[in-house]
């Protein structure tokens, strides 16, 4: 099985902070990417899709860079309720689909 | 909203049990999974299912099956329950993705002991 690689953090940043987060995958056939939020014993939710030419999302960012095999998200101006782990998804393509979740990214925003 | 419902959220059961886990979606989405989390080991997929009637192994399929006799319902089956099975059991679906509002959506969850 192709991998999904992410530092598992934590990161701990202050309010207000701009915090970045990367995602590696190895298949070089994969054609959708995602960003999904985990809150602590809660179940992963959809954050955003990651298209090609990057998209933007009130203060979320996600960046594809195809060339090196990773996908980011920026987070600007972090809310404490930003807290949470922030999981990168990727469908293993080529004729049939298969979602490989990475371990996750835990940030921890402070006051 | 698509809703993924998963029948229990708290599920303690007894080794050598036979358990079943069920997962409905109301959405009509095509594809269904089921997914084991454990610490630092993240999610792994279980099984999942493009059809009815069709189910494809994921990474961990050992000591479970699954069974889709509905689109709506997928269901997870422990034969004979072990203590490495605790663990939080997730289910989600989607559309194809060829569909624009592709994705997935995740029920809340059931959080397995066996003891």
């Amino acid at each position: 099985r192709k991998e999904v690689e992410q530092d598992p953090g934590p990161f701990n940043v202050p309010e207000g902070a701009t915090v970045a987060f990367n995602c590696t995958y190895s298949n070089s056939a994969s054609q959708s990417f995602f960003w999904y939020r985990q809150d602590c014993r809660k179940e992963p939710k959809l954050l955003m899709s990651v298209y090609s030419s990057g998209n933007e999302d009130g203060r979320f960012t996600a960046q594809l860079n195809r060339a090196s095999q990773y996908i980011s998200l920026l987070i600007r101006d972090s809310k404490l309720s930003d807290s949470a782990t922030y999981l990168c998804v990727v469908d293993q393509s080529g004729g049939s689909y298969i979602p490989t979740f990475g371990r996750g990214t835990s940030l921890i925003v402070h006051p | 909203d698509v809703k993924v419902t998963q029948s229990s959220r708290y599920l303690v059961k007894r080794t050598g049990e036979k358990v079943f886990l069920e997962c409905v979606q109301d959405m009509d989405h095509e594809n269904m999974f089921w997914y084991r989390q454990d610490p630092g080991l993240g999610l792994r997929l279980i099984y999942f299912s493009y059809d009815v009637k069709m189910k494809e192994k994921g990474d961990i399929p050992e000591g479970y099956s699954v069974s889709r006799e509905k689109k709506e319902r997928f269901s997870l089956i422990l034969e004979s329950a072990s203590t490495n099975q605790t663990s939080m059991y997730l289910c989600a679906s989607s559309l194809a993705p060829d569909r624009a509002d592709y994705g997935y959506t995740f029920g809340s969850g059931t959080r397995l002991t066996v003891v």
